[in-house]
């Protein structure tokens, strides 16, 4: 069964320290790895999108990368804005998405 | 424009009545979808649209009836809900299905009562 797990469940970090947060995969089949903020209430916002191992992508204090079995979420001095939930989700070759159950993210000023 | 808007932002309902919710977008996307999301979980898939034709029925109970008018709306008609089926209802939209990134909408709070 694919699978997505997501690790730590919840971080709390002070306003600039940079931490990572991880998202690991069943191996076999990936077609694409997606991740995701989501704030309370609100509809996830897509931030990223990797598809093969080695690839990389940035935007502002974020990097997502990717291995051949986990992709990492990096948040470099990170703001009080930057809290929220963050998703990642992998695409096994079908239309559906399957996502991680989350990584709560709270940034203390 | 990369939105996708969906009303009512919140809807409270009795378990006898008959609401829908709506979606819309206008990115020329050929994929919708209706997941929901229960407080503290990740999105669960409900239904796909490909070309306007459903292609994904993850087995939803049958009082969720999809509805796809054109490749730019997508409808959930409710009916007979129960307590349970309060969540956070998103809608989705991608290129084509199986490909390419997905954009949410706010999503509809629903309570039933």
């Amino acid at each position: 069964e694919d699978q997505v797990t997501q690790s730590p469940e919840a971080l709390r970090l002070q306003e600039g320290e940079s931490s990572s947060l991880n998202c690991s995969y069943t191996v076999s089949g990936l077609r694409g790895l997606f991740w995701y903020r989501q704030d309370p209430g609100k509809g996830p916002e897509f931030l990223f999108t990797l598809y093969s191992a080695g690839e990389e992508k940035e935007k502002e204090r974020l990097k997502a990368t990717l291995t051949k079995k986990e992709s990492f979420l990096h948040i470099t001095a990170p703001k009080p804005e930057d809290s929220a939930t963050y998703l990642c989700a992998a695409r096994f070759g079908n239309e559906k998405l399957t996502f991680g159950t989350g990584t709560r993210l709270t940034i203390i000023p | 424009d990369t939105e996708v808007t969906q009303t009512p932002k919140h809807l409270v309902m009795g378990m006898t009545n008959k609401k829908s919710l709506k979606c819309e977008q206008h990115m020329g996307h050929r994929a919708m979808y209706w997941y929901k999301q229960k407080a503290k979980k990740p999105p669960e898939l409900m239904f796909v649209y490909s070309y306007e034709k459903l292609s994904i029925n993850e087995s939803v109970p049958s009082r969720f009836s999809p509805e796809c008018p054109n490749s730019s709306l997508l409808n959930l008609h409710l009916h007979a809900l129960q307590p349970e089926d309060s969540a956070l209802y998103l809608c989705a939209s991608s290129s084509q299905a199986g490909l390419d990134e997905q954009f949410f909408g706010p999503g509809t709070r629903l309570t039933v009562l």
